[in-house]
């Protein structure tokens, strides 16, 4: 059971856009920044959003973060068959002295 | 460019111990720490504890307090974990990442999440 709680799996076309929510509390996602992470099949997680709403550079823009209260949301417009990955929401837990992440979210590109 | 580089993979068995080596580069080691992440097969990413670059303190997930240890060699900038008295629902990928924190109170500083990760290493418990 994980401390931030994610849809297992989310899917839309091509081209279509797609919203991955993380629910936490306040001493998790209520207290501090929220970051996103990109794991596609076989693969390192790489870091998407940081600062709740921050890309690294390299990141297209075509991917978005945002956070209101205890909740955090993952944008990615202009869907292509190379986002299907799993996506992970994480940040730090002041109660618990954790870093805590979501269950994860798989993409598919119908 | 900054790089995690970890060590290969191991297969051991139940009882035994495991350590895995993640080597630093592209900056200066000592002013960020070291997450380990493990990921058991088909399972989403476990957060294990982490260690500060500067000082070697550590914390851990409270489910592995005493089986779990975290050092650093900052004369070769790699960090270390090891895993001990192996059981099978140890099998997983284990990744280190690369975290900003404050130095002076040693509190992590999630503004910037985990930003680099190591290609990650497979430990398989079998007997």
């Amino acid at each position: 059971q994980s401390v931030l709680t994610q849809p297992p799996s989310v899917s839309a076309a091509p081209g279509q856009k797609v919203t991955v929510s993380c629910s936490g509390s306040r001493s998790n996602i209520g207290n501090n920044y929220v970051s996103w992470y990109q794991q596609l099949p076989g693969t390192a997680p790489k870091l998407l959003i940081y600062e709740n709403n921050k890309r690294p550079s390299g990141i297209p823009d075509r991917f978005s973060g945002s956070k209101s209260g205890t909740s955090a949301t993952l944008g990615i417009t202009g869907l292509q068959t190379g986002d299907e990955a799993d996506y992970y929401c994480g940040t730090w837990d002041s109660s618990l002295s954790t870093w805590v992440f979501g269950g994860g979210t798989k993409l598919t590109v119908l | 460019q900054v790089q995690l580089v970890q060590s290969g993979a191991e297969v051991k068995k139940p009882g035994a111990s495991v350590k895995v080596s993640c080597k630093a580069s592209g900056y200066t080691f000592t002013d960020y720490g070291i997450s380990w992440v493990r990921q058991a097969p088909g399972q989403g990413l476990e957060w294990m504890g982490w260690i500060r670059g500067n000082n070697g303190n550590t914390n851990f997930a409270q489910n592995l307090q005493g089986r779990v240890a975290m050092t650093t060699d900052t004369y070769t900038s790699t960090a270390y974990m090891e895993l001990r008295n192996l059981r099978s629902d140890d099998t997983a990928v284990f990744y280190c990442a690369r975290v900003d924190y404050d130095v002076l109170i040693g509190i992590p500083i999630p503004q910037y999440g985990m930003d680099v990760w190591g290609q990650g290493t497979t430990v398989t418990v079998s007997s």
